[in-house]
Order: structure tokens, then C-alpha cells, then sequence
């Protein structure tokens, strides 16, 4: 069965710490892997995409990596702050299906 | 002004009501999709639509139907709404006019539900 399990599902962490947010998937045959931002009240928005010859890829404070042999990818937030304070989604597109899995979502709540 | 329009933002409404929840949208992406969120669950496809005469079921199509009235507009209904249709509801679009589908969707900002 395609699943896809996110972990924590909620974390709290200082302003200006690190932190990271774990994806893994049973997905077959995959397509790629791509990482949402839900802020509180909006829709999810696009951070970045992962296809499986990439293994770390960055979008400003954002760093995603991914390990298709073990299948499991991670989005790492150095500096955090206030803002990053939202829902992260991890979603994996399955080629054999053209079909879009989703996490249930890890909520991270940066405090001052 | 938002690229994917949703209407009503929120809306509180009777069991056995019908319902009607819009979405219109300005990037010109040919597929639309509507979504269900539901704390501690993903996000689960309801419908999809490919373009104006394509209309598919998503994982939990029962109890809603949908109408794609233009490339722009697409909408959900519940026919007659039941307290477990409770939900957040997000309209998106993906683009695949160029011949390549890498998944991105566009989302909605999000239509709040509630049945009593």
C-alpha cells in the first residue's frame, strides 16, 4: 500500500534553533517527492521538489534531502523563525499512477 | 487578488442541507482538484477534473458531485450534508499544457465547513 508517514507530528521549538522534519514513504514506483508549507488559515504552498537523482537540494533556510534507497527524505530549518511557524506537508508523486500521496503533516510552532 | 479563489471562506450550514462551494481560478492551469483536510489526517482528493469534459472521482467522491462550468471554474457540491462532511475544503490546479506534470499544485485558500 502507497503511504506516507511524516514525523514528529508536532514539535515546538525556540526561535533562531534548527530543526528537522522527517518523511518516509512506501510509495513504488516513485516519481518525486515534494515538500509543502501550510500556514495557519491557508493553503499549502510549494518549498521544494525532490526527483530521485537528487539528494539535497536548499531554498534559502530550507534544506530538503532525500535517500531513495531507504525512502526517506528530511526538511531541515536552520535559523528558525516566528514565520516558519506553520504546517509541513510531504507529498509523493507515484509515476506508475500519476497519483499524489500526502502526509498528514507536522506541525512546528516556533515561540520567541 | 488570489491566483485560486474560493467561495464561501466559511460557511456553517444544517444536516440535510445542500451546499455549494466555488472555485475559480486566473493561472490558466488546465486541471482542478478538490481536496478534503481533516485534522491529523492528509489531505484526500474528492474530485478532479482534467479539463472541461474530463471528471474523475478521488478516494472519497461519496456524497459530493462536482461541475466544471469553464476552464476557470470548478465546484463542489454536497447534496444533502451530513455532520461528517465537517471539514476544511481546498480547490487547487496543476498545470500540464506544456507537456510535463511534475505534480505542483496550487491550492485555495481554503473553504471551512461545518455541519451541525
Amino acid at each position: 500500500k502507497n503511504q506516507v508517514e511524516q514525523s514528529p507530528q508536532s514539535l515546538i521549538i525556540l526561535e533562531g534553533k534548527n530543526c528537522t522534519l522527517q518523511c518516509n514513504y512506501t510509495v513504488s514506483p516513485f516519481s518525486n517527492l515534494r515538500w509543502y508549507k501550510q500556514d495557519t488559515g491557508r493553503g499549502p504552498v510549494s518549498l521544494t521538489i525532490m526527483t530521485f537523482s537528487e539528494n539535497t537540494k536548499s531554498n534559502g533556510r530550507y534544506t530538503a534531502t532525500l535517500d531513495a534507497d531507504t525512502k526517506q527524505s528530511s526538511l531541515h530549518i536552520t535559523a528558525s523563525q516566528l514565520s516558519d511557524s506553520a504546517s509541513y506537508i510531504c507529498v509523493v508523486k507515484s509515476g506508475g499512477y500519476n497519483k499524489l500521496i500526502f502526509g498528514a503533516g507536522t506541525r512546528l510552532a516556533v515561540h520567541p | 487578488d488570489a491566483d485560486v479563489t474560493q467561495t464561501p471562506r466559511n460557511r456553517i450550514t444544517k444536516t440535510g442541507k445542500r451546499i455549494m462551494l466555488e472555485c475559480s481560478q486566473t493561472k490558466g492551469h488546465d486541471r482542478m482538484y478538490w481536496y478534503r483536510q481533516d485534522p491529523g489526517l492528509g489531505l484526500r482528493l474528492i474530485y478532479y477534473s482534467f479539463d472541461v469534459k474530463d471528471i474523475n472521482k478521488g478516494e472519497i467522491s461519496d456524497g459530493y458531485s462536482v461541475s466544471r462550468q469553464a476552464q476557470a471554474k470548478f465546484s463542489l457540491s454536497l447534496e444533502s450534508a451530513i455532520p461528517n462532511q465537517t471539514a476544511l475544503y481546498f480547490c487547487a490546479t496543476s498545470d500540464t499544457r506544456q507537456g510535463i506534470n511534475t505534480g505542483e499544485l496550487f491550492f485555495g485558500e481554503g473553504s471551512r465547513l461545518t455541519v451541525l
